[in-house]
Order: structure tokens, then sequence, then C-alpha cells
């Protein structure tokens, strides 16, 4: 089992729908969790992150933990044309290098 | 601020040629690393550095080498090159430990054939 688990897609969706992207992990260490938007021949950018459980909102994104089932979700309200990308979750734990384990990413495209 | 930058964008070597991957950033970060994406996969953590000198291996160092003379230069070097390197190379650099607020370059797509 891989220790973080992330549907490749394509997630294809129609604009103004409400996306869900998930990640599954399997290390209860994990404190950190973000999110990276990546477009298309670029570099991943941070999105959001939490530490530690519960929820954060920022605009139309919204970020989850569920820290008892390991998994984690991105919501995006109100999906746009713009949202189109990959998005990457990323986990590590507190203490040590802090560097994290990444995802696949899952390919998200709106259509007008 | 430029960011993180890197050089090549695009190159293309014969199997077992060499050569080195730049990246610099200025914004006086201590952390920096060097990642790889293949198609549909997430990033592999090939080497990182936490300050001038101090380099480490990732995930799937074999194959490459780092220094870090500096803290603004962090070049990958690839050393007799095999098609199984053929990839986009990714250099981050951060600010803090914590939360990985990465900042990225825009990636160097290696084809080796």
């Amino acid at each position: 089992q891989k220790e973080v688990e992330q549907d490749p897609g394509p997630l294809s969706v129609p604009e103004g729908a409400i996306v869900s992207l998930n990640c599954t992990y399997s290390n209860s260490a994990f404190q950190y969790f973000m999110w990276y938007r990546q477009y298309s021949r670029k570099g991943p950018e941070l999105l959001m992150y939490t530490y530690s459980s519960g929820n954060k909102e920022d605009g139309r994104f919204t970020a989850q933990v569920d820290k008892s089932s390991k998994y984690i979700s991105l919501f995006i309200r109100d999906s746009q044309p713009s949202d189109s990308a990959t998005y990457l979750c990323a986990m590590s734990a507190s203490g040590g290098s802090y560097i994290p384990t990444f995802g696949r990413g899952t390919s998200l495209i709106v259509h007008p | 601020n430029a960011g993180v930058t890197q050089t090549p964008k695009f190159r293309i070597l014969k199997i077992g040629q060499s050569m080195t991957l730049q990246c610099t950033q200025d914004m006086n970060h201590n952390y920096m690393y060097w990642y790889r994406q293949d198609p549909g996969m997430g990033l592999k953590l090939i080497y990182y550095s936490v300050g001038a000198g101090i380099t480490d291996k990732g995930e799937v160092p074999n194959g490459y080498n780092v220094s870090r003379s500096t803290t603004e230069d962090f070049p990958l070097r690839l050393e007799l090159a095999a098609p199984s390197q053929t990839s986009v190379y990714f250099c981050a650099s951060r600010r803090d430990r914590g939360v990985f607020e990465g900042y990225f370059g825009p990636g160097t797509r290696l084809t080796v054939t």
C-alpha cells in the first residue's frame, strides 16, 4: 500500500459544479496536509494547507481532514474553466525534515 | 523577485551523456529540493539541502548528484544519462520547516534517447 493514494482521474465537470478531490493515506504521523495546483507545463503552487484535523475555507476552496479515516478532501465550489489543472495532495509529519509525500495528482477539467 | 529559476527549459540527451540542471533562488531560503515528475505520477524527491554545504538523499537519488556551495544555487548533476531519467525536473525552495510552502521553479523537461 502506498503512503498516499490519489485517483489520477481525469475528472470532467461542467462549469459551476461542486468538485470533490480526495486522498487517502496510511501514515498516522502525518500532521500537515497540503493541496497544490499545477497548471499544464508549470510547477506546482501551494493552494491550501491544514494542520492536524478540521476544515479550512478560502474563497471557493475548502480543505477537510478526517484523521480517524485517514482521508482528506478539497472541495471547489462554483468551479470555473480556470480551475482546470492537476491537483496534488501532499502530507508530512511534524519533526525531522518536514519533507512531504505527494499523491499522484488528479487531473480536473472544467468545461464551459 | 524572480523566485526560483531553472535552466535549461528543455534538453535532449543521448544515453551515456552527462549534464547539469541549474537552479537558483533569490529569496534567501535555506531549504532547497530537487524533484522529478513522471507522467501521471506525483513528485519524487531526488535530493535536498537544508543549507549551504549540507545535502542529503531523497527517495530516488541513484544516477544523480548535487552540491550546494551557496544559499542561492542548487545544481543537479546527471552522470551517464539513461532512458529511465526521462522526466520533468522541478527545483523548489522553502523558507522554514513546518508546512511545505514550497516555491517551485518552472521545470526542466529532459528526454534521454
